[in-house]
């Protein structure tokens, strides 16, 4: 398999635009996160799913932010519109429930945003 | 809700030095415990998990880390380090709920630097 893939690696944009941010999980994989990594606040949990459903979204910032898992093997993450404080990396993350305890979170490599 | 501290933000180490790499964790129910990896621009890795069981947990690239409940840390150690070390090192915690898989609360990292 080839891993957790998101698009794009970057993306540049000016403040007020909308950004969309994609993620194809690992096949068979049950649950889908979105988190947010800044240096000043870390890795932080925006949203997850399980079965394409949306569980937990406490993490989404402001309702500028929206999150969706049309199908098993393919979420978004919208932000409209942009705000500079909104520039970070984001990782999807997928994993498979396993018998003992939480699988293993098998991360993308990413989508550098940066708000001008 | 659980949170985890990563005393040092940053720690250089000489090449074939030991090292240990902090975590503690506050949580008021029983928790799992994670050590991710990340290296630069690429997303995180699963080093070593906690789960049930022995204590002591051995991971990959020879890092181990051992649970200590009266303390609540998680500290990470390896005997001896390379420069393929150098990375970005998360701990991680989850509640133990019975199953699930819940997003983890990572830690804000400590930057490993091996030193020739």
């Amino acid at each position: 398999d080839a891993g957790v893939i998101q698009s794009p690696r970057h993306e540049v944009t000016e403040m007020g635009q909308e950004v969309t941010l994609r993620c194809k999980p690992i096949s068979g994989h049950d649950y889908l996160f979105w988190y947010r990594q800044t240096m000043m606040r870390g890795l932080e949990l925006l949203i997850y799913f399980n079965n394409n459903v949306p569980i937990d979204d406490s993490g989404m910032p402001e309702d500028r932010f929206s999150a969706k898992m049309p199908n098993a093997s393919f979420s978004t993450l919208k932000i409209q519109p942009s705000e500079p404080r909104d520039s970070a990396v984001y990782f999807c993350a997928s994993s498979l429930v396993v018998a003992g305890g939480p699988g293993e979170l098998f991360f993308g490599e990413g989508s550098r945003l940066t708000v001008l | 809700a659980q949170s985890v501290t990563q005393l040092d933000s940053q720690v250089p180490v000489f090449e074939e030095a030991p090292v240990e790499l902090r975590c503690n964790y506050s949580s008021s129910v029983s928790v799992y415990l994670f050590w991710y990896v990340q290296y630069p621009n690429q997303g995180l890795q699963l080093l070593l998990k906690y789960l049930s069981g022995s204590t002591l947990v051995k991971g990959i690239n020879g890092f181990e880390a051992e649970f200590n409940k009266s303390q609540t840390s998680f500290h990470l150690r390896k005997p001896s380090v390379h420069i393929s070390d150098t990375a970005e090192y998360f701990c991680a915690v989850k509640a133990y709920s019975g199953g699930g898989a819940d997003g983890l609360t990572f830690g804000k990292g400590t930057h490993l630097i091996i030193q020739p």
